[in-house]
């Protein structure tokens, strides 16, 4: 079965902060995929990332930053310079590759940002 | 850009009646989903559908549950007899090829049943 845990519930920052989200997944696939999905207070999930078990190269995306770590399960995400508008709740994703995307999700990391 | 649209954004019923969800993917998109968020809990798979019919289902997805394409453009999702346990955020979601691409999710419909 596939699982995805992110320990931390809730993390407070101060603009400016960089912070990490980290997330633990397990699966007995070979093949699969990684996401991040971001929730604003307005409830829509944004798409952020999505990797294959692959490619473990990190990524950058002006202040966002993953890190893909095959050897522990992990794909944790960084947000460099944090602000007010990255608060937010943040889902990774795990699916395997069977033709069809069934996304199995974390429970989510509440970021509060303060100015 | 393409967006997925779900309607309505908010809907009340009263237990033990019918309700439909609706959605429009993004129009290239072949594959298509379900989920539900019940309020501060994870996104939970309820189904997918691929070439007019369900590729897989939950638990969750049960008979009370029913999802359909009824035309080149929507996709809905039929709840036959609500419960209170079925107030949640209802998601849509689509992708184009699969688990080979992303999924984009609608805003969302919030159910809430009294």
């Amino acid at each position: 079965a596939q699982k995805v845990t992110q320990a931390q519930t809730e993390i407070s920052v101060v603009e400016k902060e960089d912070v990490t989200l980290d997330c633990v997944y397990e699966t007995r696939d070979t093949t699969y995929y990684l996401f991040w999905y971001k929730q604003p207070p307005s409830g829509e999930l944004v798409f952020l990332i999505r990797r294959n078990s692959f490619d473990e190269q990190n990524e950058i995306s002006g202040r966002y930053s993953w890190n893909f770590q095959k050897s522990t399960s992990s794909f944790n995400f960084t947000i460099t310079a944090s602000q007010v508008v990255d608060s937010a709740v943040y889902f990774c994703a795990l699916s395997g590759s069977n033709g069809f995307q069934k996304l199995v999700f974390g429970t989510g990391t509440r970021l509060l940002v303060s100015p | 850009e393409p967006e997925v649209t779900q309607t309505p954004s908010h809907q009340v019923t009263q237990m033990g009646q019918e309700v439909i969800l609706r959605c429009v993917p993004i129009s290239n998109h072949l594959y298509f989903y379900w989920y539900r968020q019940i309020l501060g809990q994870k996104v939970e798979f309820l189904v997918s559908f691929y070439n007019n019919e369900i590729s897989e289902k939950s638990e969750i997805f049960d008979d009370q549950f029913s999802v359909e394409r009824p035309d080149g453009s929507n996709f809905t999702l039929k709840i036959r007899s609500t419960k209170l346990e079925d107030s949640a955020m209802y998601f849509c979601a689509s992708s184009q090829q699969g688990a080979f691409t992303e999924a984009f999710f609608g805003q969302g419909t919030r159910l809430t049943v009294v």
